[in-house]
């Protein structure tokens, strides 16, 4: 069974920190990774994906990959209120046609 | 607006009723897919389809029954259903199927309570 796994949270900051979100996932032959954010209620939205090795900055959001370590990682800076949500890791399994979730872990930014 | 419609938007079924759920999609994709969303557990894959063909069905129950008659719509009837298939259920699509790393657009999910 291939797994992608994250800590549940709640990730509790205060505004302004960084909070680092991470994700570790079981198959080695992934290719692609992806970050969602989802509101209570809400379908998850893309925030960003990441192909290789190393870091890719947009805008306050940091994705980070280590394919031999197999973890990816999200750091969100100058955190707010508003990025309050579940954020999902999604990974593409070699030989699938769909992308498999972790079951997110849940940020709380305190005002 | 995600590109990608989703109704009905919220459904209360009895277990002996037949409804339906249908998306579509207007980004031009060729590919969509059925998530189920269930309380505390991750998003599991239900069905791939890719230009009408489908090409992935996740041990779904014969209850779940997917259509795709075209490349921009999506249905999944839903017949004799059970208190636990509760969930919300997401809709999505993509340029292709993502063994190539194409991103997946969701809509905005149909909330399905099963009395």
């Amino acid at each position: 069974q291939k797994e992608v796994e994250q800590n549940s949270g709640p990730l509790s900051v205060p505004e302004g920190a960084i909070a680092s979100l991470n994700c570790t996932y079981s198959d080695r032959g992934s290719q692609s990774f992806f970050w969602y954010r989802q509101y209570s209620g809400k379908s998850p939205e893309l925030i960003m994906s990441i192909y290789s090795n190393g870091d890719k900055e947009d805008g306050r959001f940091t994705a980070q990959l280590n394919k031999a370590s197999q973890y990816v990682s999200l750091l969100i800076r100058d955190s707010q209120p508003s990025d309050s949500a579940t954020y999902l890791c999604a990974v593409n399994d070699a030989g699938r046609r769909a992308l498999t979730f972790g079951s997110g872990t849940r940020l709380q930014v305190q005002p | 607006e995600t590109g990608v419609t989703q109704t009905p938007r919220h459904l209360v079924m009895g277990m002996t009723n037949k409804k339906s759920l249908k998306c579509e999609q207007h980004l031009g994709h060729n590919a969509m897919y059925w998530y189920k969303q269930s309380a505390k557990k991750p998003l599991e894959l239900m069905f791939v389809y890719s230009l009408e063909e489908r090409v992935e069905n996740n041990s779904v129950p014969s209850r779940f029954s997917p259509e795709c008659p075209n490349s921009s719509h999506l249905f999944l009837h839903l017949h004799t259903l059970q208190p636990e298939d509760s969930a919300l259920y997401l809709c999505a699509s993509s340029q292709g199927v993502t063994v190539s790393g194409n991103t997946i657009y969701f809509g905005e999910g149909s909330w399905l309570t099963v009395v």
